[in-house]
C-alpha cells in the first residue's frame, strides 16, 4: 500500500522560479493538507481540502496556491519562488477532519530557494 | 492568538520512563494527538484525546486535562528506536491541527 507519494524528493529551485509539489493518496480520504515545517517551529498549514472541489487558506498561505480537481490529488503549486520558501513540505491526508481521525503524511519535500 | 509549548529537548535511560508536557491555549478544542517523528521522516500518530483522563496504548499512554489545557504522553521501557521528535497538536474550532514545535527525546544506554 503506498498511502500517500510525494514528488519531488528534494529540489533546489532560483529565486523567481516557479514550482509544483506534487501529493497523491490512495487511501480515498477526503481531506488533504499541505504543511511546511522548519527548525525551531511547528508544521504550519499552508493550504487544505475537506474534499474534493474545494479548498481553504491555512495559517501561511501567501506565495503558495492548490487545487483539488479530484479526490487523489493536491498539488501545491509556488508561483515565485523566494529564499524563505525554503522548507521541508509535508503533505498529509484524513479521512475526515473531525473525530480521532489522524492525518497521514507523506515521506515530504526537501526544497531549497536561492 | 493560538500556541502549544512543550520542551524542546529530555533525555532519559534506556528502559526507563518519561514523560513529555504539553500545554496549549487554542480557539477552542476538538481533539489532542501526539506524533512521532524521527529524523529525516515524516510524522506518524502516536494516539488522539478528547475527552479528560488517560488513554493507554502499549508502552505509550496520552493523558489530557481539558480545564488545565494540559496533556502529556509517557513513555515506558525506553527503547533506542524511541529517540525521536514527539509533537503535540491541537484541533481547534475550525478543525485545523496547531502543532508545537516538538520535544527531541534522547535515549541515552
Amino acid at each position: 500500500t503506498a498511502g500517500i507519494t510525494q514528488a519531488p524528493t528534494s529540489q533546489i529551485l532560483a529565486a523567481g522560479r516557479s514550482m509544483t509539489l506534487r501529493c497523491t493518496q490512495d487511501m480515498r480520504h477526503n481531506a488533504m493538507y499541505w504543511y511546511r515545517q522548519d527548525l525551531g517551529l511547528g508544521l504550519r498549514l499552508i493550504h487544505y481540502s475537506n474534499t474534493a472541489g474545494t479548498t481553504g487558506k491555512g495559517e501561511v498561505p501567501d506565495g503558495y496556491s492548490v487545487s483539488r480537481a479530484n479526490t487523489d490529488d493536491f498539488p501545491l503549486t509556488l508561483a515565485s519562488a523566494v529564499p524563505s520558501q525554503t522548507s521541508v513540505y509535508f503533505c498529509a491526508s484524513s479521512d475526515s477532519i473531525a473525530g480521532g481521525n489522524e492525518q497521514f503524511f507523506g515521506p515530504g519535500t526537501r526544497l531549497t530557494v536561492l | 492568538g493560538q500556541n502549544i509549548d512543550q520542551p524542546t529537548e529530555m533525555t532519559a535511560t534506556e528502559g526507563a520512563i518519561v514523560q513529555i508536557n504539553c500545554t496549549y491555549q487554542t480557539s477552542g478544542f476538538n481533539g489532542l494527538f501526539w506524533y512521532q517523528q524521527h529524523a529525516g521522516e515524516a510524522p506518524t500518530f502516536l494516539s488522539y484525546n478528547v475527552l479528560d483522563g488517560l488513554e493507554e496504548k502499549g508502552r505509550f499512554s496520552s493523558f489530557l486535562s481539558r480545564s488545565k489545557g494540559y496533556s502529556y504522553l509517557l513513555l515506558k521501557e525506553l527503547q533506542m528506536k524511541d529517540s525521536a521528535s514527539y509533537l503535540c497538536a491541537v484541533r481547534d474550532s475550525n478543525y485545523q491541527l496547531i502543532w508545537g514545535a516538538g520535544t527531541k527525546l534522547i535515549i541515552k544506554p
